[in-house]
């Protein structure tokens, strides 16, 4: 079954203890991301990547660490978290190919990861 | 920077009405796309308009784009209960670049 994962989804920790959440996708998709969704912002982008070994930073990328190393994998690291990262985070895929004006601009997300941050 | 704005915030109607929900946004866009969330779930992808078209249907989903006013519109016929979501649009702009999501709109469909 095409489908992104996200690891753990649901995570309390204390303040500046490094944490990882996995993002992993079996849809051979170029492009991952990483958002956070808080109440009364909607989602916003954290970090973005267009293929290995390249990432770029979204609207929100402070506090936060991404890696690309393999197509598949692409985990958000927060290495000394505060509680203002306290949110939902969601990863996403999609395909590259075709461009932003193909129709398969299409993201397909994971089930989030409810974090908690004390 | 956030780009696509949704409106209404909420929106309440019942079985059978329509259901009509307006996204503004600022910049140029490649493509504009309307996305769908259950309570805390994921984002489910409903529709892509790309910015030379002006309308599109899929179902019971129909979006329109101007591109001139930069606008959109999605238009959902016939509404269910299970219609029952936040609904987000989001913009895709040069190149790309980021894609910036609205804050969405929430639709509630009573029996």
């Amino acid at each position: 079954e095409a489908q992104v994962t996200q690891n753990p989804r649901y995570l309390i920790t204390v303040t500046g203890k490094k944490l990882t959440v996995t993002c992993s996708q079996n849809m051979n998709h170029e492009y991952m991301s990483w958002y956070r969704q808080d109440p009364g912002l909607g989602l916003r982008q954290i970090y973005y990547s267009m293929n290995v070994e390249v990432t770029d930073k979204g609207d929100v990328p402070e506090g936060y660490k991404v890696s690309r190393k393999e197509k598949r994998n692409f985990p958000l690291i927060l290495e000394s978290p505060s509680p203002n990262q306290t949110s939902l985070y969601f990863c996403a895929s999609s395909l590259l190919s075709g461009g932003a004006q193909s129709s398969t601009d299409t993201q397909y997300f994971g089930p989030g990861t409810r974090l908690t941050v004390l | 920077s956030q780009q696509g704005e949704e409106d209404p915030q909420a929106l309440s109607i019942q079985e059978g009405e329509n259901a009509t929900m307006n996204c503004s946004y600022k910049t140029s866009i490649n493509n504009l796309q309307w996305y769908r969330q259950n309570s805390g779930r994921g984002l489910v992808h409903l529709i892509l308009i790309r910015s030379n078209e002006r309308e599109k249907h899929s179902g019971r989903l129909r979006v329109t784009l101007d591109t001139s006013k930069k606008s959109s519109s999605l238009l959902i016929t016939a509404s269910r209960a299970a219609d029952t979501a936040s609904y987000f649009c989001a913009t895709r702009g040069s190149g790309y670049s980021t894609l910036t999501f609205g804050k969405g709109t929430m639709l509630l469909v009573s029996p």
